[in-house]
């Protein structure tokens, strides 16, 4: 089944700096990486996704970039505040018949310092 | 709309007691999800549905059990608890439609401690 690998674990950056959270996966079926931001006591929250027809996309501060050769994507955030401090999970999903599974990768807690 | 609603937010169970976690959404999505997240592990699924009626194995289904037999409503039952259950459970839903059923939306959890 697919393998969703995801580095870093935590990861500290003073407001207005940017982050990065990378992923890889195993699975070269897999078509669909979501990433989802999980605030403390609350259920994760999609912020963004890409499918593999395209290699990056962006929504305001965030961007996601999908390299289906290498089998890794990254999140990208920008212009860090305080607000963004949470847990972020990537995800992947392969097509086919299980198209609707998600593998999920460990998570990165980020913290933004003031 | 809610969304995705889930009950109770939070449950101490003693050993080999039984009980029933509630998940409803009021999107008319058809398929949903129950997951387990432990510190540090992600999210593992336990069980999911395609549609009322139809319900299959994820990940770590052992020691759990689930029904659909609305659209709305997926509830997850431990029959004999055990404190390798302790966990924050979360359902999800998508809508299953072509194209846009991975996009999963999530409740907001319900924490179970196991003692």
């Amino acid at each position: 089944g697919e393998n969703v690998e995801q580095h870093p674990s935590t990861l500290s950056v003073q407001e207005g700096d940017s982050a990065v959270i990378k992923c890889t996966y195993s699975d070269s079926a897999s078509n669909y990486f979501p990433w989802y931001k999980q605030e403390l006591g609350k259920g994760p929250q999609l912020i963004i996704d890409i499918r593999s027809n395209v290699g990056e996309k962006k929504d305001q501060r965030i961007a996601v970039t999908l390299n289906k050769t290498a089998k890794h994507f990254s999140l990208h955030i920008t212009e860090t505040q305080p607000e963004d401090s949470a847990v972020y999970f990537c995800a992947a999903s392969p097509s086919g018949g299980s198209n609707y599974k998600l593998t999920f990768g460990k998570g990165t807690l980020l913290t933004v310092n003031p | 709309n809610a969304g995705v609603t889930q009950t109770p937010k939070f449950r101490i169970l003693k050993i080999g007691q039984s009980m029933t976690l509630q998940c409803t959404q009021d999107m008319n999505h058809n398929y949903m999800y129950w997951y387990r997240q432990d510190p540090g592990m992600g999210l593992k699924l336990i069980y999911y549905s395609v549609g009322a009626g139809i319900t299959d194995k994820g990940e770590v289904p052992n020691g759990y059990n689930v029904s659909r037999s609305t659209t709305e409503d997926f509830p997850l039952r431990l029959e004999l608890a055990a404190p390798s259950q302790t966990s924050v459970y979360f359902c999800a839903s998508s809508t299953g439609l072509a194209g846009f059923q991975e996009t999963q939306y999530f409740g907001p959890g319900t924490r179970l401690l196991v003692l």
